[in-house]
């Protein structure tokens, strides 16, 4: 069936350190694919997308690109901040589906 | 737009009562899905709806659990009756395909509901 799995958290790094998520997935066709991000205490949150391959999705510093390939969507960022300490999901969306399969979540820590 | 609403925020209850959460899906959205969320087990869709009718609730974990979608901008899950392990983070969302700018991919969370069964 489809599925997404996620690097496996905790991660802890230092303000201003690169950051990469790595996610992968397995589906039929061709999904979209998203990152979402749960601040503490909130609902989720769409951070970036991408609908097909070799799209790249960016927002707040953080970028993902879809790799058909690799079937992947790794999640990096430059420089983090204290501010992203979060919660981060990789998930996908069939084509022609509103059901999204979400991987089982990141645990981002940034001290300062 | 006000987002998607939950209530209550936080309910604590004891074993064996009934409890009823409730949802108010964004006006115009036309899907609206039922989240768990614990540390074991991450994030699970419990049961969608599309036009206020129930498409898929294979996640529906028993038959304790229940969900209605009586009108377009209401929807509750009812849990008859609870039992501590239901304790978790219960998120509803919403979307809409037709959405204009590319944003019919996404689905709108609302703040959630943590539920504490004693």
């Amino acid at each position: 069936g489809d599925s997404v799995t996620q690097m496996e958290g905790p991660v802890t790094l230092s303000e201003e350190a690169f950051l990469t998520i790595n996610c992968t997935y397995t589906a039929t066709g061709y999904p979209s694919l998203f990152w979402y991000v749960q601040y503490p205490g909130e609902g989720l949150q769409l951070l970036l997308k991408a609908t097909k391959a070799d799209d790249k999705g960016s927002n707040k510093g953080f970028e993902a690109t879809y790799r058909k390939e690799t079937t992947s969507f790794h999640l990096e960022k430059g420089s983090v901040q204290v501010s992203d300490s979060a919660v981060y999901f990789c998930a996908l969306r069939i084509q022609g589906a509103q059901k999204l399969v979400f991987g089982q979540g990141t645990r981002l820590t940034i001290n300062p | 737009d006000a987002g998607v609403i939950q209530s209550p925020r936080h309910e604590v209850t004891e074993m064996g009562q009934e409890v009823t959460l409730r949802c108010k899906p964004i006006s115009g959205h036309d899907y609206l899905f039922w989240y768990r969320q614990t540390m074991m087990r991450g994030l699970e869709l419990l049961i969608y709806f599309n036009n206020n009718v129930p498409i898929d609730d294979s996640g529906m974990p028993e038959d304790r659990f229940s969900a209605k979608m009586p009108n377009a901008s209401f929807s509750t899950l009812k849990i008859q009756p609870s039992e501590p392990r239901d304790s978790a983070v219960y998120f509803c969302a919403s979307s809409s395909p037709g959405l204009a700018g590319g944003r019919g991919n996404e689905q709108f969370f609302g703040p959630g509901t943590r539920l504490t069964v004693l």
